[in-house]
């Protein structure tokens, strides 16, 4: 299976501050690579597919980046409504795997 | 509007089945593959298996290749995900998720449906 590790797992950040979580492939996924956001109790919402589309819907200030076994997600000027936990998953195969989520705080 | 509403929360003893739904609206069922995804107390999300809604056709994750069976009601536009010989570690939060773009991801939850595995 292709393992997808996420760094950092817990991240601080001020409301209007610009923040980046990493995701790293075992193997090359091509651009095959999402974006979800769960808050607490609810079901992950879709963010981001082919590394770089976002979904329609979501703010612009979400953005997706990267191929091959690297990828970031950057959120630009936090808003509250942002805190939450934070998934990439693969899908250039069908054992389909998500990273451990980076859970984004209020500082 | 798309909608996945699955049913509710179970109790199992060790060693007894599961079997929950996912009954789908709001769009055409069969256009789009159902996956059913779990999620552990403070764990990653961890995939299980597709069912191709049209055909039937699933495939699962090794994981739980032996002990899972998805099938679907064409009729009903609910999707089932059977699990067997549970066991403590199957105590979880269990989400089916739509498969968008020929699965190339999942862009429509459910509500997810809690599964204590306990004696």
């Amino acid at each position: 299976d292709i393992q997808m590790t996420q760094s950092p797992s817990s991240l601080s950040a001020s409301v209007g501050d610009t923040v980046t979580i990493s995701c790293r492939a075992s193997q090359s996924i091509g651009s095959y690579l999402n974006w979800y956001q769960q808050k607490p109790g609810k079901a992950p919402k879709f963010l981001i597919y082919a590394a770089s589309i976002l979904q329609s819907g979501v703010p612009s200030r979400f953005s997706g980046s990267g191929s091959g076994t690297d990828f970031t997600l950057t959120i630009s000027s936090l808003q509250p409504e942002d805190f939450a936990t934070y998934y990439c998953q693969q899908s250039y195969n069908t054992l389909y795997t998500f990273g451990q989520g980076t859970k984004l705080e209020i500082k | 509007q798309v909608q996945l509403v699955q049913s509710g929360a179970e109790v199992k003893k060790p060693g007894a089945s599961v079997k929950l739904s996912c009954e789908t609206s709001g769009y055409t069922f069969t256009h789009f593959d159902m996956h059913w995804v779990r999620q552990a107390p403070g764990q990653r999300l961890e995939w299980m298996g597709w069912i191709n809604t049209g055909n039937g056709n699933t495939e699962y994750s090794q994981t739980f290749q032996a002990r899972i069976t998805i099938t679907r009601d064409t009729s009903a536009t609910t999707v089932y995900m059977e699990l067997s010989s549970l066991r403590s570690e199957d105590t979880a939060l269990y989400y089916c998720a739509r498969g968008g773009d020929s699965n190339s991801y999942f862009d429509y939850w459910g509500q997810g449906t809690l599964v204590t595995v306990s004696s």
